[in-house]
Order: structure tokens, then C-alpha cells, then sequence
């Protein structure tokens, strides 16, 4: 088993071009989530899915959009890309009873 | 909604000393406290947890506490060594679907 996959693992982007940033679970839970990590801020929330069909937004979803294309796939998308989405992306997923388990990350840099 | 605040941001100990990490949080409706450890250029992984009907739990070296009272609870690792070098992270949420709220983490530097 893979776990939770995530690509790219690294992406330049210039200010305003857009991306989508795939994440993909062979853990066959129902939730799923996207965080972004920057120096000294922790990991905060940006959306989650608490089920296939269900979406909502984290505690910083402004500039982002998200996808949950089937019970495997959560896809975020940065439509018009600035420097402040400049961060390392973790997508986790997770089911009720047991621990969130996260990606690798992508790390992104928006110039 | 729930905050979570993780003190100290960086700690420095000599090897084979004791670590504490310490996270209040605000909800207290939170009943589920995981903690996680970063290393560098890697993702989170969880190496301890503990619900809201226990005030501790231990794993060989590590330990965690909690005051459900207080809304605090602490990470302790004992006879740290080179390789508990890390960023660590604590976290609330009520148990189920509810998302994490992490703590901002601590650097911990265990020096030889």
C-alpha cells in the first residue's frame, strides 16, 4: 500500500498561473484534508472532506478550490497563484477511530 | 472554534536529559489530543495520541499528559537522544470526522 500519494513533489509557479495540486489514498478512508505548512505557523487547515461527495472550507481556504473526484482523490487547485500560496502542501486522510495519516507534500513556490 | 497554543517554539537539551513540550487548547468539547513529529523535509507522523478519559500515556521513552481541568496537555521524551531531533506538533479535535487544529510546533535540538 501506498498510503496517501501526493503530486507534484515540488512546483515553481509565476504569479498568476494556476495549478492543481493531486492527492490520491489507498487506505479506502472517507476523509480526507489539505493543510499548508509555513515557518513558525503550524499546519492550518485549508479544506477537508469529511466524505465522498462533501466538501468544506479549513480555517485559510481564500485563493484555493478543491475537488473530491471519488473516495480515493482530493484535488486543490490555486487558480490564480501569488506569492503568499509560496508553502509546503500536505494532503492527510482518515477515518473515524483512527489517526490522520499524511503525504509527502508538495512543495510550492509562487515568484 | 478550537486554538491551539504550543510552547516553547524551540528547545535545546543535552542528550540524555528530559523534553517537555506543553499545548493548551480552548474547545472543551476537544477529547482527542495526537502528537506528531516532523523531521526535516519530511512529512508529520504521529507517535503518540491520548483521549479525554486518560490523563497519561506512555511509550518507552515518551509520555503524554493530560488536564481535561486546565485544557493543557504535554509531550515528555526522557533520555533524549541525537535522533529525537525534530519539529514536534500537538493537536485538538473531538474524535471523528472533525479536523485536527495543530499547535504551531516546537524545534527540539538534542546536542551531543
Amino acid at each position: 500500500n501506498a498510503g496517501v500519494t501526493q503530486t507534484p513533489k515540488f512546483q515553481v509557479l509565476k504569479t498568476g498561473q494556476s495549478m492543481t495540486l493531486q492527492c490520491a489514498q489507498d487506505m479506502n478512508h472517507n476523509s480526507m484534508y489539505w493543510y499548508r505548512q509555513d515557518p513558525g505557523m503550524g499546519l492550518r487547515l485549508i479544506y477537508y472532506s469529511a466524505s465522498e461527495g462533501t466538501t468544506d472550507k479549513g480555517e485559510v481556504p481564500n485563493g484555493y478550490n478543491v475537488s473530491r473526484l471519488n473516495k480515493r482523490e482530493f484535488s486543490l487547485r490555486l487558480e490564480s497563484a501569488a506569492p503568499s500560496q509560496t508553502s509546503v502542501y500536505f494532503c492527510a486522510s482518515s477515518d473515524p477511530g483512527t489517526v490522520p495519516y499524511f503525504g509527502p507534500g508538495t512543495r510550492l513556490t509562487v515568484t | 472554534g478550537e486554538n491551539v497554543e504550543q510552547h516553547p517554539s524551540t528547545l535545546s537539551v543535552q542528550e540524555g536529559d528530559s523534553a517537555v513540550i506543553k499545548c493548551t487548547y480552548s474547545d472543551s468539547a476537544s477529547n482527542y489530543f495526537p502528537w506528531y513529529k516532523q523531521e526535516l523535509g519530511k512529512r508529520p507522523q504521529l507517535i503518540i495520541d491520548i483521549r479525554s478519559n486518560v490523563g497519561e500515556k506512555k511509550d518507552q521513552r515518551i509520555a503524554v499528559t493530560l488536564n481535561k481541568t486546565a485544557k493543557h496537555f504535554s509531550l515528555h521524551i526522557t533520555e533524549t537522544q541525537p535522533e529525537d531531533s525534530a519539529v514536534y506538533f500537538c493537536a485538538a479535535a473531538p474524535w471523528g470526522n472533525t479536523p485536527l487544529v495543530f499547535g504551531k510546533g516546537t524545534r527540539l535540538s538534542v546536542i551531543a
